[in-house]
């Protein structure tokens, strides 16, 4: 079966430190793979999405994430973490059948050290 | 300015009542979803829609229903609410395009107690 696997629930970096939130996902052909990140009380707010092409995607707020087949990964990175940035991050991939449904993982919590 | 509301964000009811969560979008958007959200977890897919008259269950079964009379609306019922449906529910809606995946927008979410 379909799923995501991100293997850190709890990550505590300091401001201005380097990022890296790792992602694995199961699924059989070319996945669709997105990263959202989810303030307190809020939504969640996409920060990049892979399709195809590029293994190496940009995505809003300084983020980045790198596709890998090889390993099944898509882990996100962030050169220099800023305050703001301390909230839940969720990695997604497209459920089989192409019928726009996504599945979750189960979060990493940022806690971001001044 | 093109969004997704939920209301109400938050409450807290009574174990037996019948409570309706709304969900509106101003994006014009044929796909909708609701996702249920426990606390520190991830997210589960409990109906979704492909346009008005049309609703699926999701993945996680759920004593909710859900209906889609207009593209912008997706309410989401519980006839008899309990403690067990303690949790956030989170409203999404994405566009039908050429790609089979596109970006879910996400609501606020609502965050229900049942006592």
């Amino acid at each position: 079966a379909q799923s995501v696997t991100q293997p850190d629930i709890h990550i505590t970096v300091s401001e201005g430190a380097s990022l890296e939130l790792r992602c694995n996902y199961s699924y059989g052909a070319t996945p669709y793979l997105f990263w959202y990140v989810q303030s307190p009380g809020q939504g969640l707010q996409l920060l990049l999405k892979y399709f195809s092409g590029d293994t190496l995607v940009q995505g809003i707020k300084g983020f980045e994430a790198e596709f890998k087949r090889s390993q099944s990964s898509f882990n996100l990175r962030k050169p220099s973490v800023h305050w703001s940035d301390a909230a839940e991050y969720f990695c997604a991939v497209g459920a089989r059948g192409n019928t726009g449904k996504l599945i979750f993982g189960q979060g990493t919590t940022l806690q971001v050290k001044p | 300015e093109a969004d997704i509301y939920q209301t109400p964000r938050y409450l807290v009811i009574g174990t037996g009542k019948k409570i309706t969560l709304e969900c509106s979008q101003t994006m014009g958007h044929d796909k909708m979803y609701w996702y249920q959200q426990d606390p520190g977890m991830e997210l589960h897919l409990i109906h979704y829609s492909y346009g008005v008259n049309s609703t699926e269950k999701g993945d996680l079964s759920s004593e909710s229903t859900v209906s889609r009379i207009r593209t912008e609306h997706f309410p989401l019922t519980l006839e008899s609410a309990r403690p067990s449906h303690t949790s956030q529910y989170l409203c999404a809606s994405s566009l039908e395009g050429l790609a089979p995946y596109n970006e879910q927008f996400f609501g606020p979410g609502t965050r229900l107690t049942v006592l």
